[in-house]
């Protein structure tokens, strides 16, 4: 089974700050790699798809990249709203998603 | 716009099941797979399970061969995913999200419903 691990996971920045969260696959998954947000107590939300398209409606603030086996997500000036887990998911083998453990980003 | 509204938190007993529903509205209920997920208590994302809903069809993580069945009604836009024999390590947090193959993303989640497992 593919794995995926992410780093770090959990990590505290001031708004402002730019925030990079890295995803690993245990093999290659091309570009499938898709990044949501979820906040407590609300539906997961998709930001990123195939590794770095920005989902409809998302702030131009997050970014993804990567190809293979490694990928990051950066939010370029983190707002008071981003406060969030932030999970990576492999689609590469579809059906069988793979999601990676999650990086909680806390607000200073 | 898409919504995913999903039924209210469970409390089940050990041995039991619990089934939950998931009611789409907003888009062409046929026309994208409905996935499940879960999240146990400080734990990752799990994926269960997905199902057709043009046809029904359905796909199981091998964890839940058995266990888990996925059915829908095309007259109401819901699924309904049930799973069976449940123990303590079932206690999660359950999640349908649609599928886009577009984006090969779940484009669209529901809110969750709590299923606890206890004595």
């Amino acid at each position: 089974d593919i794995q995926m691990t992410q780093s770090p996971s959990s990590l505290s920045a001031s708004v402002g700050d730019r925030v990079t969260i890295t995803c690993r696959a245990s093999q290659s998954i091309r570009s499938y790699v898709n990044w949501y947000q979820h906040q407590p107590g609300k539906a997961p939300k998709l930001l990123i798809y195939a590794a770095s398209i920005l989902q409809s409606g998302v702030p131009s603030r997050f970014n993804g990249s990567g190809f293979g086996t490694d990928f990051t997500l950066t939010i370029s000036s983190l707002q008071a709203e981003d406060s969030a887990i932030y999970f990576c998911q492999q689609s590469n083998y579809a059906p069988f998603f793979t999601f990676g453990p999650g990086t909680k980003v806390d607000i200073k | 716009q898409v919504q995913l509204v999903q039924s209210g938190a469970e409390v089940k007993k050990p041995g039991a099941s619990v089934k939950i529903s998931c009611k789409a509205s907003g888009y062409t209920f046929i026309s994208y797979y409905m996935y499940w997920v879960r999240q146990a208590p400080g734990q990752g994302l799990e994926w269960l399970g997905r199902i057709n809903p043009r046809d029904g069809a359905t796909s199981n993580a091998q964890n839940f061969q058995g266990r888990l069945t996925m059915t829908r009604d095309t007259s109401t836009s819901t699924v309904y995913m049930e799973l069976s024999r449940l123990g303590s390590e079932d206690t999660a947090v359950y999640y349908c999200a649609r599928y886009s193959s577009s984006s090969g993303a779940l484009d669209y989640w529901g809110q969750g419903s709590l299923v606890t497992v206890s004595s």
